[in-house]
């Protein structure tokens, strides 16, 4: 069964701090990793994704991948009040088409 | 450039009736994927369409049903419905036959069985 776990939280960060979002992931054959927000009541919407280990950053999102301890995560500088959402974890198999999902992190960012 | 269209964005149906969600891709784009997502889950994979085709199908039952047209468009159909098909179901459109390529998700079709 291929899976992606992550922390239902909420997690609570201070405006301005580092957010911090983990997942791991049990198939090895993945090569692709998604992160998605989404607020209450609408549909996911694509933050960043990564094929290679180490960092990519966009602004103030960074996600990190480490294949060898099949995990990923995202940091979020500066974090806003605007941030609080939903983040779900994705990853896509090498061999299948279908995106596999985690169940999502609620994070909350306190003003 | 229109993004990824599904319609109707909400409505309420009685267990044992069908229904049918539409949607319209992104413009280039050419594969559907079609996603269920329950309340503080995340999105679970029905089925994904390309060049009309069924390519894949998640663990779902016979009761959802799909198609894609020529002009790439979908719809997704529930037969006999459950209460616990209440949910919202997400269209996704993508370039291509892999799920690597970039997926972009449609504002839902929020379904309630009474």
């Amino acid at each position: 069964q291929k899976e992606v776990e992550q922390n239902s939280g909420p997690l609570s960060v201070p405006e301005g701090a580092i957010a911090s979002l983990n997942c791991t992931y049990s198939d090895r054959g993945s090569q692709s990793f998604f992160w998605y927000r989404q607020y209450s009541g609408k549909s996911p919407e694509l933050i960043m994704f990564i094929y290679s280990n180490g960092d990519k950053e966009d602004g103030r999102f960074t996600a990190q991948l480490n294949k060898a301890s099949q995990y990923v995560s995202l940091l979020i500088r500066d974090s806003q009040p605007s941030d609080s959402a939903t983040y779900l974890c994705a990853s896509a198999p090498d061999s299948n088409y279908q995106l596999i999902w985690g169940a999502g992190t609620k994070l909350i960012i306190k003003p | 450039d229109a993004g990824v269209t599904q319609s109707p964005t909400h409505l309420i149906k009685t267990r044992g009736q069908q229904v049918t969600l539409r949607c319209s891709p992104k413009s280039g784009h050419d594969t559907v994927s079609w996603y269920q997502q329950a309340l503080g889950q995340g999105p679970q994979f029905i089925f994904q369409y390309y060049e009309e085709e069924e390519r894949q199908r998640g663990n779902f039952p016979d009761r959802f049903s799909g198609h894609q047209f020529p002009n790439y468009s979908s719809e997704l159909n529930v037969n006999a419905l459950l209460l616990g098909d209440s949910a919202l179901y997400l269209c996704a459109s993508s370039l291509g036959r892999s799920s690597g390529n970039t997926i972009y998700f449609g504002e839902g079709s929020w379904l309630t069985v009474v």
